[in-house]
């Protein structure tokens, strides 16, 4: 069946632009996470959902960051003003609701570059 | 809080060789641990995960990794590497919350 899906791929912005990522999770996959995959970092936690909610979004870095779910299924991750220490590979996950001993099955990533 | 150590951040075997990489993790509560591998330019897919059943995991391409708890510990093994093995591997742990915390990572080469 169909994976975990990003768009755009790769994203090229200017340094103060807003960008958002999109995620496409697996059907029937209620929960959702955002990581974040940088050099320097290695892979970071951003925010997870459940349903449409955010119980946990405590690994934001500023709130230039922000992202939304709806319909419980597609989420945004948007960056605002963006700048260079934003350049990564931005990750989705999804997860059925079975517990906390499920793996979380990941998209491809967008890569971002911020210039 | 939870927190992964890959010890060696690169690895470098012969083909045909025992891989083995190392992961130490640190929790407050019984840990779900897992590994998962990386292809260039592509998402992570997990490779085995523990979950408390059975501390010696089998996976898939014939990994497997063993918990020990009284040396926190989960390393990854295969008895003989392929060219297809080449890598980055990374462990991670997740217990308390949902979120994975995972480690630095381990690149992976295989020799010819």
């Amino acid at each position: 069946g169909a994976g975990v899906s990003q768009s755009p791929s790769n994203k090229v912005t200017e340094k103060g632009k807003d960008v958002e990522l999109r995620c496409d999770p697996i059907s029937g996959h209620t929960a959702l996470y955002w990581y974040r995959q940088s050099l320097g970092q290695g892979l970071e936690f951003l925010i997870y959902f459940q349903g449409n909610s955010a119980p946990d979004k405590s690994g934001l870095p500023s709130d230039r960051f922000s992202a939304e779910r709806t319909g419980g299924s597609v989420s945004t991750l948007t960056i605002q003003r963006t700048q260079q220490e934003d350049s990564a590979v931005y990750l989705c996950a999804s997860s059925p609701p079975q517990g906390v001993q499920v793996e979380q099955f990941f998209g491809p990533g967008t890569r971002l570059t911020v210039l | 809080a939870q927190s992964v150590t890959q010890l060696g951040s690169h690895v470098s075997v012969s083909e045909g060789a025992l891989v083995l990489l190392r992961c130490n993790y640190s929790s407050s509560v019984p840990p779900y641990l897992f590994w998962y591998v990386q292809y260039p330019n592509q998402g992570l897919q997990l490779l085995l995960k523990y979950t408390s059943a059975a501390t010696l995991v089998k996976g898939i391409n014939g990994f497997e990794a063993e918990f020990k708890k009284s040396e926190t510990s989960f390393h990854l093994t295969k008895p003989s590497a392929h060219m297809s093995d080449a890598a980055e591997y990374f462990c991670a742990v997740r217990g308390g919350s949902e979120k994975l915390v995972f480690g630095k990572g381990t690149k992976l080469t295989v020799n010819p």
